[in-house]
C-alpha cells in the first residue's frame, strides 16, 4: 500500500492564481481531511469528508474548496491564492469518522508570492 | 473554542535519560488523546492513543499518561536515543474534527 499520497511536493504561486492540491489514499478510508501547518500555530483543520459526496468545514476553511467524488481522492482547491495561504499542507485519512488515528501524507509546501 | 497546548520550548536531553513532554487541554474533555511524531519535512506519524479510562499506556520505550482531573497528558521516552530527536504532537478529536497542539521539539544529545 502506498498509504496517503500528495502532489505536488512543492508549489510556488502568484497572488490570484488558482491551483489544486491532490490527495489520494489506497486504504479504503472513509474519513479524509486537509490541514495546514504554520510556525507556532500547529496543525489546523481546513476541510474534512466522512465519505464520498460528503464534505464539511473545519477550523480555517476560508479560501479553500473541496469535493469528494470517490473514496480514494480528496483534492483541495485554492480559488484565488493569497500570501496568507503560504503554508505546508497535509492530507490525512482515517478508518472511520472521528478516528481514532490519522494517517498523514508527506505534505505540500506552498508559497504564494 | 477547543484548545490544546504543548510546551513550545525545545527540550534538549542527554542520551539515555528520560524525556517527558506535556500536553494540556481546556474547554473540552476528550474521550482519548493521541500522540504523533513529526520529523522535519515529513507528515506526522501516529505513536500512541490513550483513552480517558486508561491512566497509563506503554509501547516499548514510550509511556503516556492521562490525567482527566488535571486535563493533562504526559509523554515519556525512556532510555532516549539520538534517533528519538523529532517534534512530538498531541491531539484529540471532537466528533469529526481533530485538534493538535503546536508540538514540542526534542533533541537527544549523544
Amino acid at each position: 500500500n502506498a498509504g496517503v499520497t500528495q502532489t505536488p511536493k512543492f508549489q510556488v504561486l502568484k497572488t490570484g492564481q488558482s491551483m489544486t492540491l491532490q490527495c489520494a489514499q489506497d486504504m479504503n478510508h472513509e474519513y479524509m481531511s486537509w490541514y495546514r501547518q504554520d510556525p507556532g500555530m500547529g496543525l489546523r483543520l481546513i476541510h474534512y469528508s466522512v465519505g464520498a459526496g460528503i464534505t464539511d468545514q473545519g477550523e480555517v476553511p476560508n479560501g479553500y474548496n473541496v469535493s469528494r467524488s470517490t473514496t480514494e481522492d480528496f483534492p483541495l482547491r485554492l480559488l484565488s491564492a493569497a500570501p496568507s495561504q503560504t503554508s505546508v499542507y497535509f492530507c490525512a485519512s482515517s478508518y472511520m469518522p472521528g478516528g481514532p488515528r490519522l494517517f498523514f501524507g508527506p505534505g505540500t509546501r506552498l508559497t504564494v508570492l | 473554542s477547543q484548545k490544546i497546548e504543548q510546551n513550545s520550548e525545545a527540550l534538549n536531553i542527554q542520551e539515555g535519560k528520560t524525556a517527558t513532554l506535556t500536553c494540556n487541554y481546556t474547554n473540552y474533555s476528550p474521550a482519548y488523546l493521541q500522540w504523533y511524531r513529526q520529523d522535519p519535512g515529513r507528515g506526522p506519524v501516529f505513536l500512541l492513543l490513550i483513552r480517558e479510562n486508561e491512566k497509563e499506556k506503554r509501547k516499548e520505550r514510550l509511556k503516556v499518561t492521562f490525567d482527566t482531573t488535571l486535563k493533562q497528558s504526559l509523554f515519556h521516552i525512556t532510555a532516549s536515543q539520538p534517533a528519538d530527536s523529532a517534534t512530538y504532537l498531541c491531539a484529540y478529536n471532537t466528533g469529526n474534527q481533530f485538534y493538535f497542539g503546536t508540538g514540542t521539539s526534542l533533541t537527544v544529545i549523544p
